[in-house]
């Protein structure tokens, strides 16, 4: 069976700090990749959606990356966290071959002090 | 663009009681729509998914949903909740058509009363 994977889940970090969340999918291969951002009452924001390693399509404009180094790991980082980064993080997957449902990993509480 | 819309916020019911989550959408052709459930601090948990044919689907949890094109509908319920099922719900369908991307409602946060 599928797994996905979220490390850290928890992270506390200053601003103008650097950040590396990471995502990995276990039992599936060429998955869709996705991050999103949830704030408190807004929902899921998409960040960033992979089709495959080295292709990453960004959603918003934003402080954030993201790279997909291997088939089944998605890396979101930042160079200088703001603030406005706080929230909680959400990793997903989806099969590859479209208009199926995504499954979640158990998200990672970023707080930017 | 598609839009996918939740118009309650809270609810709150009784442990017993029925219950009925609503979720509008907004799209041309026919669409896929899912609703997932998320406890607090964590991820999201698939309940069900609509894709073609039997308009009333069953899913997990003992909950089921009914799309309604003639209402661009999707309703979550559930005839008799229990204090577990308290948590968000939310309601989602793809962004445009040939995407693999999905647009989530709001979510709505159910509080079950004993």
């Amino acid at each position: 069976s599928q797994t996905i994977h979220q490390w850290p889940a928890t992270l506390v970090q200053p601003v103008g700090s650097p950040l590396s969340l990471e995502c990995t999918v276990e039992g599936t291969s060429n998955p869709n990749l996705y991050w999103y951002r949830q704030a408190a009452g807004r929902g899921l924001q998409l960040l960033f959606y992979s089709v495959g390693i080295g292709q990453i399509s960004s959603e918003v404009p934003q402080n954030l990356s993201a790279s997909r180094p291997q088939d089944r790991q998605f890396i979101l980082s930042s160079k200088k966290l703001l603030l406005s980064d706080s929230g909680f993080y959400l990793c997903a997957w989806s099969p590859s071959r479209g208009g199926d449902e995504q499954y979640f990993g158990p998200g990672t509480r970023l707080t930017v002090t | 663009a598609q839009s996918v819309t939740q118009p309650d916020i809270h609810i709150t019911v009784s442990e017993g009681a029925s219950l009925e989550l609503r979720c509008n959408y907004s799209y041309g052709a026919t669409p896929y729509l899912f609703w997932y459930v998320q406890s607090p601090g964590q991820g999201l948990q698939l309940l069900l998914k609509y894709f073609s044919g039997d308009t009333l689907v069953q899913g997990i949890k003992g909950f089921e949903a009914e799309f309604k094109r003639s209402q661009s509908s999707f309703n979550l319920r559930k005839p008799s909740v229990h204090w577990s099922d308290a948590a968000e719900y939310f309601c989602a369908g793809p962004q445009s058509y040939n995407t693999d991307k999905l647009i989530f409602g709001t979510g709505t946060r159910l509080q079950v009363f004993p």
